[in-house]
């Protein structure tokens, strides 16, 4: 189950801005803070953005985050072929009690 | 440096109970800063939120699963478990343990590195 919306792709060329969008609901979105996690094959999640638009120390400020509504979106400028990967985004949900995840993005740098 | 170190085995049988402990080192999981959760993520599939808990021992289950998860702790230790009974193919998939910042949160700090439990006969 994915409570949050996210198109199963997005591509880009090399320097190119790209944009991933996110869509909840009042009970995720709406009324909590969004994160971002990127993710390689086989390898765990890391956190890539988190409270909207904070960047953990290491993420370098290419990747931005954003909020409006029920919705966040996660841009990446400078696109770099290293940023090909699964990008996940993540919402405290209040009717879950717990954390609802996206379906996922998988990035493509053509 | 935390580190998430997960064990447990790599296959279950249909019917039978899955079981996972992760251990913590570098880092206490007395804290009273954090949640420690299991989450999963079927083969190709998305991320899905099975547990919490702290460390006094205080749950919340995805009601999806709830009937069939126990998320246990041991501050002895230094390590939580997870057990998933009745289980079925649906059940196969990368089982991480991570930590949670907070409780009203979707922040997952740092994540263990996987385990793929295939449910086979």
């Amino acid at each position: 189950q994915s409570g949050l919306t996210q198109p199963p792709s997005a591509s880009g060329t090399p320097g190119q801005r790209v944009t991933i969008s996110c869509s909840g609901s009042s009970s995720n979105l709406g009324s909590n803070y969004g994160y971002w996690y990127q993710q390689f094959p086989g390898a765990a999640p890391k956190l890539l953005i988190y409270k909207n638009d904070q960047r953990p120390s290491g993420v370098p400020d290419r990747f931005s985050g954003s909020k409006s509504g029920t919705s966040v979106s996660l841009a990446i400028s400078g696109l770099r072929s290293e940023d090909e990967a699964h990008y996940y985004c993540a919402a405290w949900d209040d009717s879950l009690s717990g954390p609802v995840f996206g379906g996922g993005t998988k990035l493509a740098v053509l | 440096q935390l580190q998430l170190q997960q064990s447990g085995p790599g296959l279950v049988k249909p019917s039978e109970t899955l079981s996972l402990t992760c251990t913590v080192s570098g880092g206490s999981i007395s804290s009273r800063i954090y949640y420690w959760v299991w989450i999963r993520q079927p083969p190709g599939k998305g991320l899905e939120w099975i547990g919490s808990i702290y460390y006094s021992g205080g749950t919340y289950y995805n009601p999806s699963l709830k009937s069939r998860v126990t998320i246990s702790v041991d501050t002895s230790k230094n390590e939580f478990s997870l057990k998933l009974n009745s289980v079925t193919a649906a059940d196969t998939a990368v089982y991480y343990c991570a930590r949670l910042v907070g409780l009203w949160t979707g922040e997952v700090d740092y994540w263990g590195q996987g385990t793929l439990v295939a449910v086979s006969s």
